[in-house]
């Protein structure tokens, strides 16, 4: 069973700063797939990333997939308060159909 | 222009009473899936759906089932509803399989009292 351990749990800052959220495990992924989710809706996917040390870019935000696919990070630079939301990463491993989700990061920016 | 809506929104239910929730989509998408979500816990798979009639257990899937009898709805029954399912249920789609991404529905907030 693949755990996802995302970091921190909790992120507060201020309009314009920068900040990258931590998603870790000891199992390889197939792919990885990044979601936020505002409350009272369901999570919206940003991104699928696929291939050890990719890089994606949707904006000002920024996604990459470890070397070993165990691990990835999402960057965010110059946040603003609509990027507030709960950030999950999932994991689907060797087996279809068995995504796992981290728990999340609950990002706070204050204008 | 959801594409994929639940129902319903909210409900409170009785310890013991079965209880069904309905997931409707229009994409005409093979996979489709029933996740819980918990604080602390992240989402966890109940049952998924690869097809009419071809359903699989997830990770929780104990005190759950589902059917699909159509390729637009995906059902989620608690058989014998207990306090320990109080929790937001959501259900998701994909064309292709969990490894390209879901499109999930705005979630089904279930009481057990």
């Amino acid at each position: 069973t693949q755990l996802l351990e995302q970091s921190p749990q909790f992120l507060s800052i201020q309009e314009g700063e920068n900040l990258t959220v931590y998603c870790n495990s000891s199992s390889v992924f197939s792919s990885l797939q990044w979601y936020r989710q505002e409350p009272g809706e369901g999570p919206v996917l940003l991104v699928t990333v696929v291939t050890g040390g990719e890089v994606k870019k949707l904006k000002r935000l920024t996604f990459q997939f470890g070397d070993a696919r165990k691990d990835s990070s999402l960057h965010i630079t110059a946040a603003q308060p609509g990027d507030t939301g709960l950030y999950l990463c999932a994991g689907e491993g060797v087996n279809n159909n068995d995504m796992r989700f981290g728990a999340g990061t609950r990002l706070t920016v204050k204008p | 222009d959801a594409g994929i809506t639940q129902s319903p929104r909210h409900k409170v239910t009785e310890t013991g009473t079965p209880v069904t929730l309905r997931c409707h989509q229009t994409e005409n998408h093979r996979y489709m899936y029933w996740y819980r979500q918990d604080p602390g816990h992240g989402l966890r798979l109940i049952h998924y759906s690869y097809g009419v009639k071809d359903t699989d257990k997830g990770e929780v899937s104990d005190g759950y089932s589902v059917s699909r009898s159509k390729t637009e709805d995906f059902l989620l029954t608690l058989e014998s509803a207990t306090s320990s399912q109080t929790s937001v249920y959501f259900c998701a789609i994909s064309e292709f399989g969990s490894n390209y991404g879901y499109t999930f529905g705005s979630g089904t907030r279930l009481t057990v009292v």
